[in-house]
């Protein structure tokens, strides 16, 4: 089936590395992006192609991936970084997009 | 940098059908996409579907095949989403985000949305 699996909730504290896991067997076919959301804004492209950056976003963001796992990495959380996080990829029969269900970031 | 302007809030009662605009600040739609997404209240983000300028086609998602209808005027740069017999759990906000000419010429490559509108509440109420 084509599902995205992510935890709903992941915490860190200030300075702290957070990671944020998408799951899914359609990852080892297809790329995966990753966009944060505020309360009240629309969501924002913060990775694209499993691990590239869009300009302007910024270099604490990174993304790696592995068979069926990708992962958003974010180095040196700072508060404004408390968000949610979705990760997306896409079934190219239709082609068919899919988002996880969103992670929280709490930044304590 | 190209901006996403979408129409204001509608409240409609079921049954009823609804039209929300995307207008871009350029000429982002040409031989590209616009991709459409909502998000109930406290929910998730659901995609529905994208319209192609770039092939002329459209593929929305299984779910809402038959009541999703996407369309481009490229002329005015303007996409649009009609979502017709509507029900309460159709309540959402719906955005607007485009789809990268190098993202619909080939989805082998990758499939990313960016940028995106503002959202337009869309609330379903007898």
């Amino acid at each position: 089936s084509f599902e995205l699996t992510q935890p709903p909730s992941v915490s860190v504290s200030p300075g702290q590395t957070a990671r944020i896991t998408c799951s899914g067997d359609a990852l080892s076919k297809q790329s995966a992006c990753w966009y944060q959301q505020k309360p009240g804004q629309a969501p924002v492209l913060v990775i694209h192609r499993d691990s590239e950056r869009p300009s302007g976003i910024p270099e604490r963001f990174s993304a790696s991936s592995s068979g069926t796992i990708v992962t958003l990495s974010i180095s040196g959380v700072q508060a404004e970084d408390e968000a949610d996080y979705y990760c997306q990829s896409a079934d190219n029969s239709g082609p068919y997009v899919l988002f996880g269900g969103g992670t929280k970031l709490t930044v304590l | 940098q190209v901006q996403l302007v979408q129409s204001g809030a509608e409240v409609k009662k079921p049954g009823a059908s609804v039209k929300v605009s995307c207008k871009a600040s350029g000429q982002i739609f040409s031989n590209s996409g616009v991709t459409w997404v909502r998000q109930a209240p406290g929910q998730g983000l659901e995609w529905m579907g994208w319209s192609s300028t770039y092939n002329d086609k459209t593929n929305y998602s299984k779910r809402l095949q038959g009541r999703v209808f996407m369309t481009t005027e490229t002329s005015t740069n303007t996409a649009y989403m009609e979502l017709r017999n509507l029900r309460s759990d159709d309540t959402a906000v719906y955005y607007c985000a485009g789809v990268d000419d190098v993202v619909v010429k080939d989805t082998s490559n990758g499939v990313w949305f960016d940028p995106w509108g503002q959202g337009t509440l869309v609330t379903v109420s007898s």
